[in-house]
């Protein structure tokens, strides 16, 4: 079985630019999650998608921060514009359950964000 | 604001010793979950407890929930080089089915 598949794996962009990345949850995964990780922390959700529904984004800075999930598949989230404290390491997860909390996630390689 | 908080926040063990490491969260929670962070993997699901579960094992992994004092312990035993690696714990409380993760135990083995 194919993991969560996550591009790029790094990204270098000076502040106040925009950056997005992609997520590939695995087959037949109905929930995916995009966390940021930030050096020396855990990871912290940003968003949660129920197919293509979205479940909280409670925590999203959505003066600069916007995701999608197109046809329950594929996902993209996008920083516009980016700032410093934005680096980090963005997270993709997929879940083949998630309404009902309590299943394992599988997360992806992560995408790792230098804003400079 | 993180639920899950692990301690200690690092450690240092020789190869063949048993790693204990332990979550303390402050609402009552449904579920409670450990997973390992390295280099190599990224983050791995190691074990998922319930709130109505006191202890389940994996291979080498123990882990206990204690809902009266709000905490739960992992603990690997016989570690080897290769459990080096950061270990979170992350719960989903009442009313909240998303998972919040702590801020890790750093857990390095010498060989």
């Amino acid at each position: 079985e194919a993991g969560v598949a996550q591009s790029p794996r790094y990204k270098i962009i000076e502040k106040r630019q925009s950056v997005a990345f992609w997520c590939n949850p695995i087959s037949g995964h109905a929930t995916l999650y995009w966390y940021q990780q930030i050096l020396g922390q855990g990871p912290k959700l940003l968003i949660q998608f129920q197919n293509n529904g979205v479940v909280d984004d409670s925590q999203l800075p959505k003066d600069r921060f916007s995701a999608e999930r197109l046809k329950g598949v594929d996902s993209t989230l996008k920083i516009q514009p980016a700032k410093l404290e934005d680096s980090a390491v963005y997270l993709c997860a997929s879940s083949n359950r998630g309404g009902t909390g309590g299943y394992e996630q599988y997360f992806g390689p992560g995408t790792r964000l230098t804003v400079t | 604001s993180q639920q899950g908080e692990e301690d200690p926040q690092a450690l240092s063990i020789q190869e063949g010793e048993n790693a204990t490491m332990n979550c303390s969260y402050k609402t009552s929670i449904n579920n409670l979950q450990w997973y390992r962070q390295n280099s190599g993997r990224g983050l791995v699901h190691l074990i998922l407890i319930r709130s109505n579960e006191r202890e389940k094992h994996s291979g080498r992994l123990r882990v206990t929930l204690d809902t009266s004092k709000k905490s739960s312990s992992l603990l690997i035993t016989a570690s080897r080089a290769a459990d080096t690696a950061s270990y979170f714990c992350a719960t989903d409380g009442m009313g909240s089915y998303i998972p919040t993760f702590g801020r890790g135990t750093s857990l390095i083995v010498h060989p």
